[in-house]
């Protein structure tokens, strides 16, 4: 099953935070965050390992719940260059090495 | 050029028709990937691959064949296309099998089957 991401849309002014998040009905062992621009390939941001390890953009923060099995993606000060959509990807425990994807969330920054 | 690399990035084909969508990377990563984006679904995974003559099934395998004899490509084919299967299809690839290793997308083969 896909892991849930909301919201399905945001727009936001250019300043403005924003936050996206990332559940799953399995026990989770990571989540990776790609950001899409249209008509492009997706593009990592950020890895979060359970037990709380992290790789990715220094400009980038996010949190992984593993209780709940959650993951948020915080955006902060936005940028017009980080309009694009912004996918999750799990992999479970025990669950192999395939990355599961949810189905994106649209953002949209504006001056 | 180093990377990972599709081709072709657009194709058109008939119902029924057989096509293959190339995929190579020059990193010598172990695991390949490859995906399909539809409106409202994301990206959805087709086949994998952890290493050469290694592939597995991912969500949406039907209707597609792939193959991997040498490290550096992964074919996937469509053996008798339908119009369902119209779709960007991304290939990936990655360096380890767990998922602490940031996976690297090609730049996708746009195909629409009429």
């Amino acid at each position: 099953q896909q892991p849930v991401q909301s919201p399905q849309a945001v727009i936001l002014r250019e300043g403005e935070d924003a936050v996206i998040n990332c559940s799953s009905s399995k026990a989770l062992y990571s989540v990776h965050w790609y950001r899409q621009k249209h008509g492009e390939a997706p593009v990592f941001l950020m890895i979060l390992l359970k037990g709380g390890e992290q790789k990715g953009h220094e400009k980038i923060s996010a949190s992984f719940n593993e209780k709940k099995q959650q993951s948020s993606l915080y955006l902060t000060a936005s940028q017009l260059s980080y309009s694009g959509t912004y996918f999750c990807g799990t992999t479970s425990t025990g669950g192999g090495n395939k990355l599961t994807f949810g189905t994106g969330t649209q953002l949209k920054v504006e001056l | 050029d180093a990377g990972i690399t599709q081709s072709p990035r657009y194709k058109i084909t008939e119902t029924g028709r057989q096509v293959t969508l190339m995929c190579h990377q020059t990193w010598s990563h172990s695991y390949m990937f490859w995906y399909r984006q539809d409106l409202g679904h994301g990206l959805r995974l087709i086949y994998y691959s952890a290493a050469a003559d290694i592939t597995d099934k991912g969500e949406v395998p039907d209707g597609y064949v792939v193959s991997r004899s040498k490290t550096e490509n992964f074919p996937l084919t469509l053996e008798s296309a339908t119009r369902s299967q119209t779709s960007v299809y991304f290939c990936a690839s990655r360096e380890t099998g767990t998922g602490v290793s940031e996976q690297y997308f090609g730049p996708g083969t746009r195909l629409t089957v009429t």
